[in-house]
């Protein structure tokens, strides 16, 4: 059964830090893993989907890896800014038949002008 | 630029009525999920829809709920007699591939039983 932990739970910055986001999960076998953003009583907003094949994937200043056999993946945000205050949720699809995305805890991040 | 989009955004209901979400997901996806969220716990899924029919459905799907496609465009998650432990977000996706493919979420529906 995939479990999926991220760490820290909150972080606190103040703007302009890059900072990295941690996701772990217990099951390799994955097809790929999606980070998303969530802000307070809204939607998930994707951003960034990385496959099983990939070691990165880029968009602006966000940077996500994937360690499949570790079980790890990093969401990097360049140069953080007030507006990234959310939680950031990350999400594996795991090989097997199941279409469902497990989800962790999220990381809740607040930038401080 | 295509997103989900969801209806009502909050709903308030008593305990035992039937409540009904709608979803209109990305027009050239095939895929069809709901997920739920109930207030500071993890995203959790409910149910898996393909080809008009139930690809996957998770434990809490139980018979109180049903989903369905009326038409092209809309995608329906029915609660039939709902529950206290029923409040929560309710969240459609939809994808163009099942296993490759990049997992788009509406806003989602506030669902209140009182």
């Amino acid at each position: 059964k995939q479990e999926v932990t991220q760490i820290p739970a909150a972080l606190s910055v103040p703007e302009g830090e890059n900072l990295v986001l941690n996701c772990s999960f217990t099951d390799s076998a994955i097809y790929n893993l999606q980070w998303f953003r969530q802000d307070p009583g809204k939607g998930l907003t994707s951003l960034l989907l990385i496959q099983s094949s990939q070691r990165e994937q880029t968009s602006g200043r966000l940077n996500a890896s994937l360690d499949k056999s570790s079980g790890r993946s990093t969401l990097y945000i360049a140069a953080s800014q007030p507006g990234d205050s959310a939680t950031y949720l990350c999400a594996p699809l795991t090989q097997g038949g199941s279409e469902k995305l497990v989800f962790g805890k999220g990381t809740k991040l607040t930038v401080n002008p | 630029e295509p997103e989900v989009t969801q209806t009502p955004s909050h709903q308030v209901t008593q305990m035992g009525q039937e409540v009904i979400l709608r979803c209109v997901p990305i027009s050239n996806h095939l895929y069809f999920y709901w997920y739920r969220q109930i207030l500071g716990q993890k995203v959790e899924f409910l149910v898996s829809f393909y080809n008009n029919e139930i690809s996957e459905k998770s434990e809490i799907f139980d018979d109180q709920f049903s989903v369905e496609r009326p038409d092209g465009s809309n995608f329906t998650l029915k609660i039939r007699s709902t529950k206290l432990e029923d409040s929560a977000m309710y969240f459609c996706a939809s994808k163009g591939d099942r296993w490759t493919g990049e997992l788009f979420f509406g806003e989602g529906s506030r669902l209140t039983v009182l």
